[in-house]
């Protein structure tokens, strides 16, 4: 059964900082990782989709890489400000399903 | 602009009532889904639909109920054997097939009262 854990669960940094958030899965069989962002109360919007067969994706100042063997992504912000304050999610594709992970909470500090 | 809308924002359900959330998406995508989302959990899966008049059970369907009727509607039905209902639930869509990009909607809060 595929699983997503995502570390830290919570992370408050300075603006400017830049900073790397993980995602780590248990089966390595996906079609694509998706990166998410939802903000308080609100849906989920898209941030990075990366194929299967892909080992990064960037977006302005958004980097996601993905290790299909090792079961790992991580997103990479540059130079972070307090707009970025959010839950980000990653989500992995199996045959008809996204799986999520809990999300890591971000606090950009002006 | 494209995009799905859920409707209402907030719900209130009284006990022993059932509830209809309103999921519509004009991006002409095949698949929907409907997500439940609870504090300190991730989201689980209720219900999917690939293709029009077919949906399949998630992993947390007991107690819902969905359609397909149209390819742009999904609503989904909270019926009065869902015990913990109160929850923030999501609805997404996707072009189709295994590669593709999800999109989601806003999201309803429903609230037991």
């Amino acid at each position: 059964k595929q699983e997503v854990t995502q570390i830290p669960a919570a992370l408050s940094v300075p603006e400017g900082e830049n900073l790397v958030l993980n995602c780590s899965f248990t089966d390595s069989a996906i079609y694509n990782l998706q990166w998410f962002r939802q903000d308080p109360g609100k849906g989920l919007t898209s941030l990075l989709l990366i194929q299967s067969s892909q080992r990064e994706q960037t977006s302005g100042r958004l980097n996601a890489s993905l290790d299909k063997s090792s079961g790992r992504s991580t997103l990479y912000i540059a130079a972070s400000q307090p707009g970025d304050s959010a839950t980000y999610l990653c989500a992995v594709r199996g045959t008809y399903k996204y799986i999520f992970g809990t999300g890591t909470r971000l606090k950009v500090l002006a | 602009d494209g995009g799905i809308t859920q409707s209402p924002k907030y719900l209130f359900r009284k006990e022993g009532q059932n509830v209809t959330l309103s999921c519509e998406q004009n991006l002409n995508h095949d698949a929907m889904y409907w997500y439940r989302q609870d504090p300190g959990q991730g989201l689980r899966l209720i219900y999917y639909s690939q293709i029009v008049n077919d949906f399949q059970k998630g992993d947390i369907a007991e107690g819902y109920s969905v359609s397909r009727e149209k390819k742009e509607s999904f609503p989904l039905t909270v019926t009065s054997a869902q015990k913990n209902p109160t929850a923030f639930y999501l609805c997404a869509s996707t072009q189709g097939g295994a590669n593709t990009e999800a999109f989601f909607g806003q999201g309803t809060r429903l609230t037991v009262v």
